[in-house]
């Protein structure tokens, strides 16, 4: 298997922009999960989703923020608009099961820098 | 609410020198703890993990954590360690509630030297 995969790996775009980020995760793993990392923060999990529903967004920022899972293979975290406190990696993780045992499987993650 | 501390950000140490890094957790209900391990550029991939059992666990690469219920404490241990083995190491923990929620620590930096 590939791995998580997440695109673009990095991205620069001035404020304001929309930006999507995409993911693709591991075939048949039933969770997904966005989580951001900065030098302030650490890691914060933004967003996951059980079988392409959301089960908890809580950690979604603001409204700026969205994220969807139309499919089992693909999930996208879209800000619109972007801002310079956005600038972080942004992370994507599955893992299948449901009794909070189940390792984790994160992608490459995605550099984004707002200017 | 579980949470995570790990109150080393960063650990400095040589090459062959043994270390551990800390990690407390809290948590009002029975938790799985984990090691996560980020290398330069890439994303988490998990080193080892607590889910019942004996509370001594080994991981990969030669790591090796325990966990302690009466400290809240969940410290991973490496008797001598690499270059490579310098990055960013995270613990998390989750409850045994049925959900997927991980809450992870800040993370401590592991730089090795020769």
């Amino acid at each position: 298997d590939a791995g998580v995969i997440q695109s673009p790996r990095h991205e620069v775009t001035e404020m304001g922009q929309e930006v999507t980020l995409r993911c693709k995760p591991i075939s048949g793993h039933d969770y997904l999960f966005w989580y951001r990392q900065t030098m302030m923060r650490g890691l914060e999990l933004l967003i996951y989703f059980n079988n392409n529903v959301p089960i908890d967004d809580s950690g979604m920022p603001e409204d700026r923020f969205s994220a969807k899972m139309p499919n089992a293979s693909f999930s996208t975290l879209k800000i619109q608009p972007s801002e310079p406190r956005d600038s972080a990696v942004y992370f994507c993780a599955s893992s299948f099961g449901t009794s909070g045992q189940e390792t984790q499987y994160f992608g490459p993650g995605t550099r984004l820098l707002v200017l | 609410a579980q949470s995570v501390t790990q109150l080393d950000s960063q650990v400095p140490v040589f090459e062959e020198a043994p270390v551990e890094l800390r990690c407390n957790y809290s948590s009002s209900v029975s938790v799985y703890l984990f090691w996560y391990v980020q290398y330069p550029n890439q994303g988490l991939q998990l080193l080892l993990k607590y889910l019942s059992g004996s509370t001594l666990v080994k991981g990969i690469n030669g790591f090796e954590a325990e966990f302690n219920k009466s400290q809240t404490s969940f410290h991973l241990r490496k008797p001598s360690v690499h270059i490579s083995d310098t990055a960013e190491y995270f613990c998390a923990v989750s409850e045994d509630t049925g959900f997927q929620k991980l809450v992870f620590g800040t993370g401590t930096r592991l730089l090795v030297s020769p």
